[in-house]
Parts: structure tokens; C-alpha cells; sequence
């Protein structure tokens, strides 16, 4: 099955900072989803993005579709950013299976 | 007003005994999943269902029995609690099974 491998598994920021976190994927997706775990663990929606770049405030997504890759960017950061990220993909076929990631947990120190 | 819904948001029982979540969203979407939550963060697909029919089963021990009644309810249930179904159980929805999914806020599910 399609294998999905997030870069890096932690981070630490001091508040301000920028980040990119790398999501690889091993075959051709039909779906791509970033989602924020919080640290109450509420899986947040972030980017619905199987192709192009998108931007939401001071987050924004960019999928490579060809290449096998998403990214996604945080800029400035700040404390309430801290939690796991995940993407997740639907390979082709007939049905809607996500497959996660291992998950980037980030941390925004004051 | 919740998009997705869970309850109960913590279970903590006794190996053994038998338990159900539940499931329900108000978005008017036609398919629901349940993932599974490791200790580690693992987050895997369990069941997911279309306008009422099962459409993904993984290799899921068949202690565990989803059932539908109608669109917007999915619920799971558990016979015979392991110490292994101690997870995070989260319920999602999709318009359709193609679409972007959206996820509860998780059901804790201690077993002791």
C-alpha cells in the first residue's frame, strides 16, 4: 500500500519563527489533507490539497503532485501552533480510504 | 453549532465488558469512518460507510461491529474489551466518499 513519510518528526520554534514541514508519499494520490492535532487532541482541518498551493493566514500548503510531495509552511509562529501535524492521502481507487502520515510535532516556545 | 459529534468524549471500563460510541453530524454528508488513535499517534482507518452501506472494512477484529441507522449517525461497538482497544476512536464525515473529510473530537477509550 501507498506509504506516507512526514519530515521532521519534531520541531521546536521560539515563537516567531517559520517552519516548513515535508510530507512525502510513495504513489499517484487523489487527496491530500493537512489537519493540526492541538494539544487537546481536536483534529483541525487545515488544506484540502491534491494539487497547487493554497494560503489561509499565516499558513499555507503547496502539493506536488508529480513529484510525490506536500508542504506546508507556518510563518510567524505562534504558541497555539504547537500539536502534531498530519497529512493524510487517498490513493486511487474506488474509496475515500485516508492513509496518515507519522505526524511533525511541533513546538512554539514563548 | 458541532459539525461532527462523539459521545462519550472519555470511556473508561473494565477488560471484558462491552461498550459503544456514538456517532452523528449534522452536515448532511453521505459517508462516515471511524479511525483508531495509537498510544504512539497512529491514526488508522477502521469502517467507513456510504448512505447507510459498509463500504471499507479493514482487518479489524470482529469484535468490533459498526452500525448505521441512518445517514447521519454511525456508531461502534465493542464486545469484549482487550487492554489493546485502549485508543483515541474518531468519527469523520465526507459529502461523498471522494471529498475532504472532517473529523470529531475523539472518544478516549481506557481499558482496564
Amino acid at each position: 500500500g501507498i506509504q506516507v513519510e512526514q519530515s521532521p518528526p519534531d520541531l521546536i520554534l521560539q515563537e516567531g519563527a517559520n517552519s516548513t514541514l515535508r510530507c512525502n508519499f510513495s504513489d499517484s494520490v487523489n487527496n491530500l489533507q493537512w489537519f493540526h492535532q492541538n494539544p487537546w487532541g481536536q483534529l483541525i482541518n487545515l488544506f484540502y490539497i491534491p494539487s497547487g498551493t493554497k494560503q489561509n493566514g499565516r499558513l499555507s500548503a503547496t502539493t506536488v503532485a508529480t513529484e510525490r510531495y506536500s508542504l506546508l509552511y507556518i510563518s510567524s509562529s505562534q504558541t497555539t501552533d504547537s500539536g502534531v501535524y498530519f497529512c493524510a492521502v487517498r490513493a486511487g481507487g474506488a474509496t475515500n480510504k485516508l492513509i496518515f502520515g507519522t505526524g511533525t510535532l511541533l513546538a512554539v516556545q514563548p | 453549532d458541532t459539525a461532527v459529534s462523539q459521545t462519550p468524549k472519555y470511556l473508561v471500563t473494565q477488560m471484558g465488558n462491552d461498550k459503544s460510541i456514538k456517532c452523528e453530524q449534522n452536515l448532511g454528508h453521505d459517508t462516515m469512518y471511524w479511525y483508531k488513535q495509537d498510544s504512539k499517534k497512529f491514526l488508522k482507518i477502521m469502517f467507513s460507510y456510504n448512505n447507510k452501506e459498509l463500504i471499507i472494512n479493514e482487518t479489524v477484529p470482529n469484535r468490533f461491529s459498526p452500525k448505521s441507522p441512518d445517514k447521519a449517525h454511525l456508531n461502534l461497538h465493542i464486545n469484549s474489551l482487550e487492554l489493546g482497544d485502549s485508543a483515541v476512536y474518531f468519527c469523520a464525515s465526507s459529502q461523498n466518499d471522494r471529498d475532504t473529510q472532517y473529523f470529531g473530537p475523539g472518544t478516549r477509550l481506557t481499558v482496564l
